[in-house]
């Protein structure tokens, strides 16, 4: 197992499009992370599923983003009618358990223009 | 309210130039501190995790110490490869993570 895979690695979307993005966290890990990050900025929590439960949202979750886990496996992030303010790094992570640490993929970049 | 604040915001050293990073928090029921390495453009790396206070953690030229109120990251003899941005972050309610904004190390040849 190679880590947290995510694609695509960078993404360019006009305004008021939708766009999704993909997770693979490691495969022993029924613990997956969203996470957003700006520049000069900490990854910022986004979401957390335990298996295929999604069991905690940040405020910061519109209702304009929406995450899946089918089968507890890899993970999509999906946001609609995107805005210039959603630009940023979208970052997956995963973990054994709780309290232990996440490992990362490389991250998302998407660019709202 | 919980908090992570590092500091210096960002750090120059020459190389072999030996510093330390703080992570100070106020966080009730401490349960962890993380410490990742991020390059420009990557995803965070792990670094260490650190438990309970008095514990401390080596790899390479870095070593993470943990108090009651903060953490410190101590870099011993940087080499510009160590060049990176460095986080640390706290889990709080349920299983989400709090990171601090970080501290820009830049290493010079």
């Amino acid at each position: 197992d190679t880590g947290v895979s995510q694609d695509p690695r960078h993404k360019i979307t006009k305004r008021g499009q939708n766009v999704t993005f993909r997770c693979d966290p490691i495969s022993e890990h029924n613990r997956l992370y969203w996470y957003r990050q700006t520049l000069g900025q900490g990854p910022e929590f986004l979401t957390y599923f335990q298996n295929e439960a999604q069991l905690e949202k940040s405020r910061l979750l519109s209702d304009r983003f929406s995450a899946e886990r089918p089968k507890g496996s890899f993970s999509t992030l999906e946001i609609q009618r995107t805005e210039q303010g959603d630009s940023a790094m979208y970052l997956c992570a995963s973990s054994l358990d709780t309290n232990t640490e996440a490992f990362f993929g490389q991250g998302t970049r998407l660019t709202v223009v | 309210e919980d908090q992570v604040t590092q500091s210096p915001e960002a750090l120059r050293l020459q190389e072999g130039e030996s510093s330390s990073l703080n992570c100070s928090y106020t966080v009730s029921g401490l349960r962890g501190l993380f410490w990742y390495r991020q390059d420009p453009g990557k995803g965070p790396e792990f670094l260490f995790t650190l438990y309970s206070a008095g514990e401390e953690k080596e790899k390479e030229r870095l070593k993470a110490t943990l108090t009651k109120k903060e953490s410190f990251l101590h870099i011993t003899a940087p080499k510009p490869e160590d060049s990176a941005t460095y986080l640390c972050a706290v889990p709080i309610t349920g299983n989400q993570f709090y990171f601090g904004t970080g501290t820009s190390l830049t290493v010079i040849p």
